[in-house]
């Protein structure tokens, strides 16, 4: 069946560091990539999307590109804030064209240290 | 709009019994999604909606759990009766229509079972 892998957590890092948290994916037909984050003691909220094969997503200074070869959507943030720390959760969905149900990965805990 | 509302935000219960968690999703979303949320096990769909009807609740884990969806504005997930493995934060999301995938979480319901 369909599923998402992540890197594990927990990332720690520096302020002003470059992050890379890694997400591979299985799917059938041509599922969309999202990227969620949850703060503390809050729900999941949408960070950034992609809906077809080289689309980037993009906000907040955070990037991630769908890969198909390589069945990728990993991301990226050049310079990380202390307010960056979170737990991010990659997903997919509409892998089989019914609704839309996410899959989503084990996410990766990121702690970014001034 | 108000988003996702969950009530309550906190519920502690003893054992054997019954709890109510309760969920007004998004006003013009048709889509509605219960998560359960655990340090072992993670994020874990229990169950969704699409149009007040329940299309999966594969992810619901024993006949304890319930959950009704009688109108497009309201939504209970009911477990009875409760034990403490179930102490979890439930999260309830909603999302427009099928194939987009973007979703829409609420603040989450703690729940503690002593």
């Amino acid at each position: 069946g369909d599923s998402v892998t992540q890197m594990e957590g927990p990332v720690t890092l520096s302020e002003e560091a470059f992050l890379t948290i890694n997400c591979t994916y299985t799917a059938t037909g041509y599922p969309s990539l999202f990227w969620y984050v949850q703060y503390p003691g809050e729900g999941l909220q949408l960070l950034l999307k992609a809906t077809k094969a080289d689309d980037k997503g993009s906000n907040k200074g955070f990037e991630a590109t769908y890969r198909k070869e390589t069945t990728s959507f990993h991301l990226e943030k050049g310079s990380v804030q202390v307010s960056d720390s979170a737990v991010y959760f990659c997903a997919l969905s509409g892998a089989s064209g019914g609704y839309n149900k996410l899959i989503f990965g084990a996410g990766t805990r990121l702690a970014v240290h001034p | 709009d108000a988003g996702v509302i969950q009530s309550p935000r906190h519920e502690v219960t003893e054992m054997g019994q019954e709890v109510t968690l309760r969920c007004k999703p998004i006003s013009g979303h048709n889509s509605l999604f219960w998560y359960r949320q655990t340090m072992m096990r993670g994020l874990e769909l229990l169950i969704y909606f699409n149009n007040n009807v329940p299309i999966d609740d594969s992810g619901m884990p024993e006949d304890r759990f319930s959950a009704k969806m009688p109108n497009a504005s309201f939504s209970t997930l009911k477990i009875q009766p409760s034990e403490p493995r179930d102490s979890a934060v439930y999260f309830c999301a909603s999302s427009r229509g099928q194939g987009e995938g973007e979703q829409f979480f609420g603040p989450g319901t703690r729940l503690t079972v002593l």
